[in-house]
């Protein structure tokens, strides 16, 4: 199985700040074919499912802000919000379709300072 | 808007079997490939399987494997997952969530839309 780890664990960043998760994962998840990683990023509110927020690495899914980009490839990523909102308070996740199985990382915490 | 919506929380007994449901509306329920994960209470996410809606296909994670099956009712526009042998340990929440393209390769694609999700606790 592929396995991905997020880093920091959790996290606390003051209102404006910048926050950045990074998810590594145990082998390449770019496809050659198509130059495309295959890894996603989700954000989960307390009592709510995930939210998708970024695919294909860097692809920001329709309606999130652009305060949410995502980067890297092959087998290191970063989530990055440039400008933590009271909103985003929540646990990202990290998230491989490479291989099966389907596998998340463990989560990151992103609090307010 | 597009929407997954779940059939309501389970109790169940060790060794017994829960099948729940996931009724997708607003959008070609054939089109998009569905997946399941479940979350154990205060753990990440795991995922469970997907099934190709369209021709019943399905591909499933192996620690699984014997103990699930996705399946799917096209003329109600719904997806079932079905674990048996519960145990404790598989009491969590279990979400349904559908591929995000049309076009990923079968089963390999991120998910855009989820279910709430559905408890399941196993308890004697």
């Amino acid at each position: 199985d592929i396995v991905l780890t997020q880093s920091p664990d959790s996290l606390a960043v003051s209102l404006g700040e910048r926050a950045t998760i990074n998810c590594k994962s145990s082998q390449t998840i770019l496809y050659s074919s198509n130059n495309k990683n295959y890894l996603a990023w989700y954000q989960q509110k307390p009592g709510q499912p995930p939210k998708l927020l970024i695919y294909w690495a860097s692809t920001r899914d329709s309606g999130v802000p652009d305060r949410f980009s995502g980067s890297g490839s092959e087998t290191d990523f970063t989530l990055t919000i440039s400008s933590l909102q009271a909103e985003d308070v929540a646990v990202y996740y990290c998230q491989q379709y490479y291989g099966t199985p389907r596998t998340f990382g463990q989560g990151t915490k992103v609090e307010i300072k | 808007q597009v929407q997954l919506v779940q059939s309501g929380a389970e109790v169940k007994k060790p060794g017994a079997s829960v099948k729940v449901s996931c009724k997708a509306s607003e959008y070609t329920f054939t089109d998009y490939g569905m997946h399941w994960v479940r979350q154990a209470p205060g753990q990440s996410l795991e995922w469970m399987g997907w099934i190709n809606t369209g021709n019943g296909n399905t591909k499933y994670s192996q620690r699984f494997q014997g103990r699930v099956t996705i399946t799917r009712d096209t003329s109600a526009s719904t997806a079932y997952m079905e674990l048996s042998s519960l145990r404790s340990e598989d009491t969590a929440v279990y979400y349904c969530a559908r591929d995000g393209s049309t076009s990923c390769y079968p089963g390999s694609c991120y998910m855009d839309v989820w279910g709430k999700g559905t408890t399941v606790t196993v308890s004697s």
